[in-house]
């Protein structure tokens, strides 16, 4: 069984653009999570999408926005890049996200803002 | 606020030795724990888990242990390789979401 894919691996924007991650779970899993990771704030949550509806937020701020397709895969955005973005970006699926649910986690994304 | 936090940010040890990666955490209402495992380059890979209701469980060479009275968490890797050089994180979910703590990297010297 194929794991959760990432696309690109690697991302170099600059500040102001835009940029769209991608995110395929694991066949079969409806959850979605996207987190990201920095040496200075360690791993933290963003959002979660279940059934194409975002169910859970973290405390991120509106420039990072995501959905999800009728299959589960799931993309997020972030808008007006800034300097302080530049992060490894990690999607992380799961059955149907209870807490329970072991979430297994893609390669990343890594995104460079210049 | 809640928090899930490591003792030692690194830990070297000789192979074949065994290591001990501790976690403390302050949210007494966690009931189940994750430890995950993150190589150079990959995304955290899922090593173990332990629900509130017991107090040790083992896998393949790994053992966790919980200790609710202190709020302590521990990985212990037995006979460690080469290969287990990564970084080591516990967490522990809140719904869907999971707070992870700060990491601890582990480096294995042959």
């Amino acid at each position: 069984k194929a794991g959760v894919t990432q696309t690109p691996r690697y991302l170099i924007k600059t500040r102001g653009q835009q940029v769209t991650l991608s995110c395929s779970p694991i066949s079969g899993h409806r959850s979605v999570s996207w987190y990201q990771q920095t040496p200075g704030q360690g791993l933290q949550f963003l959002f979660e999408y279940f059934s194409e509806t975002q169910r859970n937020k973290g405390n991120f701020p509106g420039r990072f926005s995501g959905r999800q397709f009728s299959n589960s895969r799931s993309e997020m955005n972030v808008s007006t890049l800034e300097l302080g973005d530049s992060a490894l970006y990690l999607c992380a699926s799961s059955l149907v996200g209870s807490p329970q649910n072991i979430q297994y986690f893609g390669a990343g994304t890594r995104l460079s803002v210049l | 606020g809640e928090s899930v936090g490591l003792h030692l940010p690194t830990l070297s040890v000789q192979e074949g030795d065994n290591s001990i990666i501790n976690c403390a955490y302050s949210n007494s209402a966690s009931d189940y724990f994750i430890w995950y495992k993150q190589e150079s380059g990959k995304g955290p890979q899922f090593i173990i888990d332990i629900r509130s209701n017991m107090d040790k469980r083992q896998g393949q060479r790994v053992t966790v242990l919980l200790n609710k009275t202190v709020k302590h968490l521990s990985l212990q890797i037995a006979a460690t390789q080469p290969g287990d050089s990564a970084v080591y994180f516990c967490a522990y979910p809140s719904g869907s979401r999971l707070t992870f703590g700060e990491g601890t990297q582990l480096t294995v010297n042959p």
